[in-house]
């Protein structure tokens, strides 16, 4: 079945450590995003990537970093610059061409909790 | 002032009540208007799209948007508990082949037995 994985699903981190959060997709998507999901707060928009070594800064990249070698792959790495860490994270993607303008899919998500 | 404001909720209601669902928004820009649903710990799943102002139906479900107040909504006939889930209304922009995806802070709704 093709799709999104995301992994881990739930990681708790101790202030100051850096955190790799894994996304694989089998789906051919160009695109690939990451988000994060705050109480009160919806989806807010970290790093997206539109093809292989490229990637964009979204609106909330500050203590974040990813990288994109294959297009299968978009890690996001949470620094320890990142002040409040914690929360629900993420990956999506978009299929190329004419597909549903904004149509996202996205994988199950994770958890990251700073201890 | 947010590009869209969405009732947090929660919503409850009865088995079989219909449900209404409500953003509105402030850039008159965006062009296509999107509903996902989100069950609990997973990711938000497409549920309902559309591009002008109207109705559109899909089964139970039929999303409504009106350009000119800026508010769009989504009703559900005869409520189900497998509707449960966060509502998660979306705005998107395509500008120099990017889509830019706003989200709406989500409506959690509890659909009770």
């Amino acid at each position: 079945d093709g799709g999104i994985t995301q992994s881990p699903k739930y990681l708790f981190r101790k202030e100051g450590q850096n955190v790799t959060l894994s996304c694989e997709q089998n789906l051919n998507h160009d695109a690939m995003y990451w988000y994060r999901q705050d109480p009160g707060q919806g989806l807010r928009l970290i790093y997206y990537s539109q093809i292989v070594n490229d990637f964009q800064k979204g609106d909330i990249a500050e203590g974040y970093s990813v990288s994109r070698e294959k297009k299968e792959s978009f890690p996001l790495t949470v620094t320890s610059a990142q002040k409040n860490p914690t929360a629900f994270y993420l990956c999506a993607s978009t299929p190329p061409g004419q597909g549903v303008p904004g149509e996202l899919f996205f994988g199950e998500g994770s958890r990251l909790t700073v201890l | 002032q947010k590009e869209v404001e969405q009732d947090p909720g929660p919503l409850s209601v009865p088995e079989g009540a219909i449900v209404s669902l409500n953003c509105t928004y402030s850039n008159s820009a965006f062009q296509y208007f999107m509903w996902y649903r989100q069950y609990s710990r997973k990711g938000p799943e497409l549920l309902m799209y559309t591009y002008s102002s109207g109705n559109k139906e899909d089964g139970r479900f039929t999303a409504q948007v009106d350009k000119s107040s800026k508010y769009i909504s989504l009703f559900i006939r005869d409520s189900q508990p497998s509707d449960s889930a966060t509502y998660l209304c979306a705005m998107i922009l395509v500008s120099g082949g990017y889509q830019k995806v706003t989200f709406g802070t989500g409506t959690k709704l509890q659909v009770i037995p």
